[in-house]
């Protein structure tokens, strides 16, 4: 079946720090794959996306490169900042379908 | 900016009382999905809506859950009755087109808690 893996939270870093969260998938065919980022009281947006293999999805600083061999859509910041504490979502959808499958979800935390 | 409006925004229920939540998709936006987050989960998708046409239900508690979009603009999602396991964050979305993009608009979701 089609499935995200997130590596399990919560993830508590210092302002500054280098980020990194995991995302692995499986599925059927060749799916795109996004990151969702739930801020505190607000509902989940689109952060960035990619539709095919060795695309790089970028955003407010953060990338995500599609690795086919991998299986793997991995977040990555260089220095994140407080306003960066939320919850982070990798899904994927299904080429010919018009769900989302989401991972899990990580909460991420940055302290001052 | 348009949003996603969904109501109401908190809900406390006892067991086998009847819910409804109610969803306003942005305007123009032919796709509504509704999904359910567990805590500590990811959204999982209960129904999707093409202008008033129902494209999946597959997991839609049918016993106990039904959606409607009769108009094609806003959505009901009703729970009766309501069970322990039905807690949860129920959220809408919405997307522009009709072929699935993966880009979704997210409501605030509405929060239920069944004692």
């Amino acid at each position: 079946g089609n499935s995200v893996t997130q590596m399990e939270g919560p993830v508590t870093l210092s302002e500054e720090a280098f980020l990194t969260i995991n995302c692995t998938y499986t599925a059927t065919g060749y799916p795109s794959l996004f990151w969702y980022v739930q801020y505190p009281g607000e509902g989940l947006q689109l952060l960035l996306k990619a539709t095919k293999a060795d695309d790089k999805g970028s955003n407010k600083g953060f990338e995500a490169t599609y690795r086919k061999e991998t299986t793997s859509f991995h977040l990555e910041k260089g220095s994140v900042q407080v306003s960066d504490s939320a919850v982070y979502f990798c899904a994927l959808l299904i080429q010919g379908a018009q769900k989302l499958v989401f991972g899990q979800g990580t909460r991420l935390t940055i302290n001052p | 900016e348009a949003e996603v409006a969904q109501s109401p925004r908190y809900k406390i229920t006892e067991k086998s009382q009847a819910v409804a939540f109610w969803c306003d998709p942005i305007s123009g936006h032919a796709t509504l999905y509704w999904y359910r987050q567990i805590l500590g989960q990811g959204p999982e998708l209960l129904v999707q809506f093409q202008d008033e046409s129902v494209v999946d239900d597959s997991q839609l508690p049918k016993d106990r859950f039904s959606a409607e979009r009769l108009k094609g603009v806003d959505s009901t999602l009703k729970i009766q009755p309501a069970e322990l396991g039905d807690s949860a964050m129920y959220l809408c979305a919405s997307s522009p087109g009709r072929v699935g993009t993966g880009e979704l608009f997210f409501g605030e979701g509405s929060r239920l808690t069944v004692l």
